[in-house]
């Protein structure tokens, strides 16, 4: 089936400690997109990719570093300059940058 | 700037219709879309708009897009309690040299009252 799968669905982290989170797309879309969603906020872009080996801030990149060695694939690592990392990230793809976005289940982090 | 806005919250009863409305900044926006998302999900692509539409009509969704007053509405005719989620808006936006990016309003919670 085609899709986004991000992973893990869950995840803790103690204070001062770096975590990826994973996301993957077997769509053959170009671009894809890092979004945080806090209640009340709506969804707030972090990073964003228009294609291979590319890639642009969003609003709130601060704390949070991206790579796309795939087209496939848009890890993003929550560092621990991030100061309030707590929230529900979510990925998203579109065949082109700013046509329609699929998303992904995504991951919920919670640091302990 | 780029801004969209929504009211945060809806409470309709079942079998009524449901009008959720959002306004956004960027009149060079192409696209408009609704997206739905239940509690703990991603979010799903609803319905879209083009920017030289006034009205689309998907079964029980109506779009009604006012560009002159940069305001967009979604009307859910016939609401039922699986229609309970929360709604967002979002306008596409096209950056020089990058490509583009969707951004999105607060969102509002619908909840529907049997």
């Amino acid at each position: 089936d085609g899709g986004i799968t991000q992973s893990p669905k869950y995840l803790f982290r103690k204070e001062g400690q770096n975590v990826t989170l994973s996301c993957e797309q077997n769509l053959n879309h170009d671009a894809m997109y890092w979004y945080r969603q806090d209640p009340g906020q709506g969804l707030r872009l972090i990073y964003y990719s228009q294609i291979v080996n590319d890639f642009q801030k969003g609003d709130i990149a601060e704390g949070y570093s991206v790579s796309r060695e795939k087209k496939e694939s848009f890890p993003l690592t929550v560092t621990s300059a991030q100061k309030n990392p707590t929230a529900f990230y979510l990925c998203a793809s579109s065949i082109f940058p700013n046509t329609e976005a699929f998303f992904g289940q995504g991951t919920r982090l919670t640091v302990v | 700037g780029e801004d969209v806005e929504q009211s945060l919250f809806l409470s309709v009863r079942e079998g009524d219709s449901s009008v959720i409305n959002c306004t956004y900044t960027d009149s060079s926006s192409t696209y408009l879309y609704w997206y739905k998302q239940e509690p703990g999900a991603g979010l799903q692509l609803l319905t879209y708009i083009f920017s030289n539409m006034d009205m689309k009509q998907d079964q029980r969704l109506t779009v009604l897009l006012n560009k002159k007053d940069k305001h967009l509405s979604l009307r859910i005719a016939d609401t039922q309690t699986g229609d309970s989620a929360i709604y967002f808006c979002a306008e596409s936006i096209k950056i020089y040299n990058q490509g583009g990016k969707l951004i999105f309003g607060q969102g509002t919670e619908l909840s529907v009252k049997p």
